[in-house]
């Protein structure tokens, strides 16, 4: 069974600097991973999907990698802003279709 | 991008009561749908796996008898939460698989919905 961690679960940063999230899963079948932004009482947005045969996905600030035979990905975000304040959610997507989730990692960009 | 819509986007009833919650693709016709279940600071948790025409795949440790799901088309799928208990109070969130879309791997896109928050009293 898949199992998804993700550390840390919050960081608090101020307004510029760049983090890294990371996610780790246990089972290296996978056929891609996704990271997603979730709003407080809200649903998810898609942020990037990485396939099993990349190693990494570039979205504006954003830069997410994977080394599947680790079992780990990172997300990258360069340049923080207030608004990226959200929790970050880590998924891989194994067979059917099956997403399992991290807990996410809770960020918050002071200005 | 896709669009997946939830009704209602929050609901309160009483214990004993049954909730049902709408989750509806607007754009593409979803032959499968996924219901999960969020409670307060966790992830999300896979309840079930609902086919067009088919019967729903409930995940281990879920009880189809209570959660109840029809996807009657490839529109529209329900969830309905039978004789609600306070515990079953959480944040329920569904997707939809859009099969025009092909990102290079052997599964199709899912976009999810708002979600729907159930309080139970």
């Amino acid at each position: 069974k898949q199992e998804v961690t993700q550390i840390p679960a919050a960081l608090s940063v101020p307004e510029g600097e760049n983090l890294v999230l990371n996610c780790s899963f246990t089972d290296s079948a996978i056929y891609n991973l996704q990271w997603f932004r979730q709003d407080p009482g809200k649903g998810l947005t898609s942020l990037l999907l990485i396939q099993s045969s990349q190693r990494e996905q570039t979205s504006g600030r954003l830069n997410a990698s994977l080394d599947k035979s680790s079992g780990r990905s990172t997300l990258y975000i360069a340049a923080s802003q207030p608004g990226d304040s959200a929790t970050y959610l880590c998924a891989t997507e194994t067979s059917g279709s099956r997403l399992t989730f991290g807990e996410g990692t809770q960020l918050t960009v002071n200005p | 991008g896709a669009v997946v819509s939830q009704h209602p986007s929050w609901v309160i009833c009483k214990s004993g009561t049954s909730v049902k919650i709408e989750c509806r693709s607007l754009d593409f016709q979803a032959t499968t749908m996924f219901w999960y279940r969020q409670f307060p600071k966790q992830s999300l948790m896979l309840m079930a796996t609902s086919n067009e025409g088919s019967k729903a795949t409930y995940e281990q440790g879920v009880e189809k008898d209570k959660f109840l799901i029809n996807h009657a088309s490839l529109t529209l799928s329900t969830l309905t939460v039978t004789s609600a208990h306070p515990e079953d109070s959480s944040f329920y969130i569904c997707s939809a698989r859009d099969p025009r879309v092909w990102r290079g791997s052997s599964t199709d896109t899912q976009y999810f919905g708002p979600g729907t928050r159930l309080t139970v009293l």
